[in-house]
C-alpha cells in the first residue's frame, strides 16, 4: 500500500540553526500539506501547497517557515532559525485532491520529531 | 471560530465496552469531518468520516454521530478492544483555497483493558 515517508525520524539542532525536513508525498497525489504537534497536544496546520505553490498558511507558519517542491518526489519544509518552541512532531500529508465522500482525505506520514536545544 | 472542542481528554473503558468521543465546533462553513486514530510514533490516520447532510454513518464497530443543529458530532466505538487503544482526534474542514485544511481536536487518549 502506498504510503508518505518522512526523513529523517528525529532531528536535533541547536536554537538558530536552520533544519530542512523530508517528505516523499504519495506519487498520484497533487496536494500537500504540513502539520506539526507539539508534546501532548493537538495537531495543528501549518501550510499546503498545490500546483507549485502555497494554498494557505496558517499564523503559525511565518517568514522563518518556507516549502518547497525540488523534484517530481519530495516535499520539504525548512525552518530558518530554529527557536526552541519549534521542537514538535512535524507531519505531512498528502491527498490526491478527488471529490465525493472523501472530500481530499490526506494521508500522514509518520512525522519526524524536531527537538531544538 | 475556527476551533474544534474535543472531549474527554482521556478515557478508560473495559473491553467489550462501549467508547464514546464528543466533538464540537463552531464555524458553519465546515462540511467535513473525519476522525483520526494514532498510535505511539506514527501519523494520525483516517478511521472514518462524515458529512452534514447524513446524521449517523457506521463503519463495523466505529460510528459517527452528527446533530448539525447543535454543531456537535461524536464517534462511538462498539464492543472495545485492546487493540482500539490509541489517541483518536476529530476534526473539520471547509472548502477553500486552503484544500481543505484539518482543523482538529485536542485528542483523546483512549485505554481499552482487558
Amino acid at each position: 500500500e502506498p504510503e508518505v515517508t518522512q526523513t529523517p525520524s528525529h532531528q536535533v539542532t541547536q536554537m538558530g540553526q536552520e533544519v530542512i525536513l523530508r517528505c516523499v508525498p504519495i506519487s498520484n497525489h497533487l496536494y500537500f500539506y504540513w502539520y506539526r504537534q507539539i508534546l501532548g497536544q493537538k495537531v495543528e496546520f501549518l501550510v499546503s501547497f498545490y500546483n507549485n505553490e502555497i494554498s494557505e498558511k496558517s499564523e503559525i507558519f511565518d517568514d522563518q517557515f518556507s516549502v518547497e517542491r525540488p523534484d517530481g518526489s519530495n516535499f520539504t519544509l525548512k525552518i530558518r532559525s530554529t527557536k526552541l518552541e519549534d521542537s514538535a512532531m512535524y507531519f505531512c500529508a498528502s491527498s490526491d485532491g478527488t471529490s465525493g465522500l472523501s472530500y481530499n482525505e490526506q494521508f500522514f506520514g509518520p512525522g519526524t520529531r524536531l527537538t531544538v536545544l | 471560530q475556527q476551533q474544534v472542542k474535543q472531549s474527554p481528554q482521556s478515557l478508560i473503558v473495559q473491553k467489550g465496552g462501549i467508547s464514546i468521543i464528543n466533538c464540537a465546533y463552531e464555524n458553519t462553513a465546515f462540511d467535513y469531518f473525519p476522525w483520526y486514530q494514532q498510535f505511539p510514533g506514527k501519523g494520525p490516520a483516517l478511521l472514518i468520516a462524515i458529512r452534514p447532510d447524513v446524521s449517523e454513518k457506521k463503519e463495523g464497530r466505529f460510528t459517527i454521530s452528527f446533530n448539525k443543529s447543535a454543531k456537535q458530532f461524536s464517534l462511538h466505538i462498539m464492543d472495545s478492544q485492546p487493540g482500539d487503544s490509541a489517541t483518536y482526534f476529530c476534526a473539520a474542514s471547509k472548502p477553500d483555497t486552503g484544500r481543505r485544511a484539518l482543523t482538529f481536536g485536542s485528542g483523546t487518549r483512549l485505554q481499552v483493558q482487558p
